[in-house]
């Protein structure tokens, strides 16, 4: 299996542009969330949803937004890139939301 | 809201020293887990803790849900250089998995 994959691993935007960044799981898991990991700061909760058609807000939604059409997939948007959205985004997924989250590889964003 | 506080920062050990960390927060959470992330990958489970008291092992790993579900610690035993990475303690509730800001942990052969 190949567990949680993000696309792409690394991208550079300007100021304004916008971007999908895409996550995908063959693992059939209901819960899938996506998270930003800054330096020294730890993860925080973008998105997540608990089932296609269901999505909800985290700690940190501003300037992002998600859907959830199929189980298997859970793409994060950002509309008008800004440089406080450098960072690592985490995809994760687990079957029924108790906690052992199963964590894709990482996009690396860099807004300049 | 919901903040841990994760102490070491981070670790320089010899191989074969046990390490400890932990992790406290201001709220209960219902459940405490440990993660392990090494560079340009995302973080692995490594245990998780479903009740208060809880001691769980996973081979040289020990891990503590506290009495006052307000914390937890990780124990390592005989270090080895594979070791290395940032461990990550979180609590989660409801949906809501708050992460520790890691212990970045480093093993001198």
């Amino acid at each position: 299996n190949a567990g949680v994959t993000q696309t792409p691993k690394f991208r550079i935007l300007k100021i304004g542009q916008s971007m999908t960044l895409q996550c995908t799981q063959d693992m059939n898991h209901n819960y899938m969330y996506w998270y930003r990991q800054d330096p020294g700061m730890g993860l925080k909760l973008i998105y997540y949803s608990v089932g296609a058609g269901i999505t909800d807000k985290g700690e940190v939604p501003n300037g992002y937004n998600v859907s959830r059409s199929t189980t298997e997939d859970f793409p994060l948007r950002l509309e008008l890139a800004a440089p406080s959205q450098t960072s690592v985004y985490f995809c994760a997924s687990s079957p029924s939301g108790a906690g052992g989250y199963t964590f894709g590889s990482g996009t690396r964003l860099t807004v300049v | 809201g919901q903040q841990l506080n994760q102490s070491p920062q981070s670790m320089f050990i010899q191989e074969g020293e046990d390490v400890s960390m932990n992790c406290t927060s201001s709220s209960i959470f219902n459940t405490w887990l440990w993660y392990k992330q090494e560079p340009g990958e995302g973080p692995v489970l490594l245990i998780a803790l479903y009740k208060a008291g809880e001691l769980t092992s996973n081979g040289r790993l020990t891990a503590q849900f506290g009495i006052t579900r307000k914390d937890s610690f990780l124990n390592i035993s005989a270090s080895i250089p594979s070791d290395v990475g940032i461990y990550f303690c979180a609590g989660y509730n409801n949906n809501d998995m708050r992460f520790g800001a890691g212990t970045r942990l480093t093993v001198k052969p």
